[in-house]
């Protein structure tokens, strides 16, 4: 098994500029979600999905859009992006709704926005 | 609200020495308690649990960890570090209440000196 597979793993934005960074995992989880993590700052919620169809917003969701067509992708768009998202991003991954399983994460997308 | 805090964001002991990682948490009841740690250029990995029972909690590599509710404590041990264990390690915690939503401390980075 794959795991949870991040693409891309580096990028560099001009600041304005769209993206989607992809998440994708052949576990059958239902429970997806995505962090960005800042020195010194741990990791943040930005959004999460319980199952296909299912989205909400976490700790930082400002300037992020999420979808759940499916339930192996969950990726997350970028609408105009600005220096303050410069960061890793890791997506994560569980059984069910429910933490306590423990997460399964990507290895991360390294962001840089100029 | 729920909250983690990892004293020390930076470790450093010797080859053969014993880890200790400090982790307190804030909470009116019990949640669920982690460990993950994070190698360079990784993704986060799971390292232990607590969820119920034995409030001593045996993971991976060696390492251990004691939930003691009277402390709200649950702090990281290993009795002799390897120099693989070089690695940034985050405590977090899961509020009963919303089993989703992991909260992670802001991480405390372990070096060892040969």
């Amino acid at each position: 098994n794959a795991g949870v597979t991040q693409t891309p793993k580096f990028q560099v934005l001009k600041t304005g500029q769209s993206m989607t960074l992809q998440c994708a995992q052949d576990m059958n989880h239902e429970y997806m979600s995505w962090y960005r993590q800042d020195p010194g700052m741990g990791l943040r919620l930005i959004h999460y999905s319980v199952g296909a169809g299912i989205t909400d917003q976490g700790e930082v969701p400002n300037g992020y859009n999420v979808s759940r067509s499916t339930t192996e992708d969950f990726p997350l768009r970028l609408l105009s992006a600005a220096p303050s998202q410069t960061s890793v991003y890791f997506c994560a991954s569980s059984r069910e709704e429910g933490a306590h399983y423990g997460y399964t994460f990507g290895s991360g997308t390294r962001l840089t926005v100029v | 609200a729920q909250s983690v805090t990892q004293l020390g964001s930076h470790v450093s002991v010797s080859e053969g020495a014993l880890v200790l990682l400090r982790c307190n948490y804030s909470s009116s009841v019990p949640p669920y308690l982690f460990w993950y740690v994070q190698y360079p250029n990784q993704g986060l990995q799971l390292l232990l649990k607590y969820t119920t029972g034995a409030t001593l909690v045996k993971g991976i590599n060696g390492f251990e960890a004691e939930f003691k509710k009277s402390e709200t404590s649950f702090h990281l041990t290993k009795p002799s570090a390897h120099m693989s264990d070089a690695a940034e390690y985050f405590c977090a915690v899961t509020p009963y209440s919303s089993a989703s939503k992991i909260i992670f401390g802001s991480g405390t980075r372990l070096s060892i000196r040969p």
